[in-house]
């Protein structure tokens, strides 16, 4: 129940392409989804995150969307450029208790160029 | 600002060989977390601090692993003996306060057991 699921594994879309990441879970105590972006060498960064108030956030070339009934979440990386190339993580937390976060396996991108 | 300093980069072991990592997250921030992250996989949370104090620590292998945070500030992750199992990256990560808050990641130790 602490899992999340996240799909594809690994991911290649043409310069200008749209990239989706796919991400599940079982646990409905979840109600904070951030996604980390992870450049090999350094440490994940905070790219976007979500509350499941909304069922859709943007920032700029990045969006999350969100369904609290199927319990999925996705992230879509529009117009997407060789520096996207990184892997993706998904999360997801509780604001109540001391749930830490529960990370996704990851997804690999390349942007081909 | 500074961010969340890590060291060493890179360290390679024999097993049964002990190690330390520390960490300096960024000043301010309350809450250190240490993560372990397995080639190909998701970090995962070993061990939660909020000041000084222990948050979660329920993933921790206890009779291997160990971590303290003096004075609240920074903190070193122990493994005494290494298994070969534990070669990974080791990340820190701090927040300002509670589990909603961004966590900002430390560049992370590479870790090789041989």
């Amino acid at each position: 129940q602490q899992q999340v699921k996240q799909s594809p594994q690994s991911l290649i879309v043409q310069k200008g392409g749209i990239s989706i990441i796919n991400c599940a879970y079982e646990n409905t105590a979840f109600d904070y989804f951030p996604w980390y972006q992870q450049f090999p060498g350094k440490g994940p960064a905070l790219l976007i995150a979500i509350r499941p108030d909304v069922s859709e956030k943007k920032e700029g070339r990045f969006t999350i969307s969100f369904n609290k009934s199927a319990k999925q979440f996705s992230l879509h990386i529009m117009d997407s450029q060789p520096g996207d190339s990184a892997t993706y993580f998904c999360a997801a937390s509780s604001t109540s208790g001391t749930y830490k976060y529960i990370f996704g396996t990851g997804t690999r991108l390349k942007v081909l160029a | 600002e500074a961010g969340v300093a890590q060291s060493p980069r890179y360290k390679i072991i024999e097993k049964r060989q002990s190690v330390a990592f520390w960490c300096n997250p960024i000043s301010g921030h309350a809450t250190l977390y240490w993560y372990q992250q397995i080639l190909g996989q998701g970090p995962k949370l070993l061990i939660q601090f909020q000041n000084n104090g222990v948050v979660d620590d329920s993933q921790l292998p206890k009779d291997r692993f160990s971590a303290e945070r003096l004075k609240g500030v920074d903190s070193t992750l122990k493994i005494q003996p290494a298994k070969l199992e534990d070669s990974a990256v080791y990340l820190c990560a701090s927040s300002l306060g509670s589990n909603t808050d961004t966590q900002y990641f430390g560049p992370g130790t590479r870790l090789t057991v041989l």
